[in-house]
């Protein structure tokens, strides 16, 4: 596609369910990045896939959090026992290859009750 | 890890008014861009610029990457700039293309 996908725009989850966020990157884009972006703040790091390979894991908060990209295209955040503190806003990126710039998608806006 | 330090926070400016806006950074980079995220929460690239000057109408920025800083330049601001501007950094020597983010400067543009 033209852009970045990502999918749902909202999400509504009670405390303790599992949730997943989907990634549709840019056509022939190897890179993939997710970010989190609290309200007021700037997007902070999440984790980086190279075509399938997870490279950087780094960001992630906790061991609920989980991401894959198993052919190299479309990437599945996956968040388990979902707690107040992961209401945020997720946002993918990709890029060409690893030092070109970044586009972004909209973002998912996560709420949990 | 690096630090981003934008400046102003917020900026408020009647329509048809210029601004700079600034990005400080503690280490070396290697790549640089700079975003607008406007009120529906897009992020929208403005420049890809690890060095040098670049300009898109009324928008320019330079960075003086030896000086660690950047600066991004409004000319004849309107409504539709209001929004949040973040400079991201790229730190040099860092094996993978991960973003650092600015905490970001909130411009409003009256009318």
């Amino acid at each position: 596609g033209a852009g970045v996908s990502q999918s749902p725009r909202y999400k509504v989850a009670k405390r303790g369910q599992d949730v997943a966020l989907r990634c549709d990157p840019i056509s022939g884009h190897v890179s993939l990045f997710w970010y989190q972006q609290a309200l007021g703040q700037g997007p902070e790091f999440l984790t980086y896939f190279q075509n399938e390979a997870q490279l950087d894991k780094s960001g992630l908060p906790s061991d609920r959090f989980f991401a894959e990209r198993p052919e190299g295209s479309v990437s599945t955040l996956k968040i388990q026992r979902t707690q107040q503190e992961d209401s945020a806003v997720y946002l993918c990126a990709s890029s060409r290859t690893d030092n070109q710039p970044q586009h972004f998608g909209d973002g998912t806006r996560l709420s949990i009750l | 890890g690096i630090q981003v330090e934008q400046s102003p926070p917020d900026l408020i400016l009647q329509e048809g008014a210029n601004s700079t806006l600034r990005c400080n950074f503690s280490d070396s980079v290697n790549n640089l861009q700079w975003f607008h995220q406007n009120p529906w929460g897009q992020l929208i690239n403005l420049f890809y610029i690890p060095s040098g000057t670049k300009q898109n109408g009324r928008l320019s920025a330079t960075t003086v990457a030896t000086e660690r800083y950047s600066l991004l330049y409004i000319s004849s601001s309107q409504t539709t700039d209001s929004g949040v501007y973040f400079c991201a950094v790229r730190a040099g020597g860092t094996s993978y293309g991960k973003l650092t983010f600015g905490q970001g400067t909130i411009l409003t543009v009256h009318p």
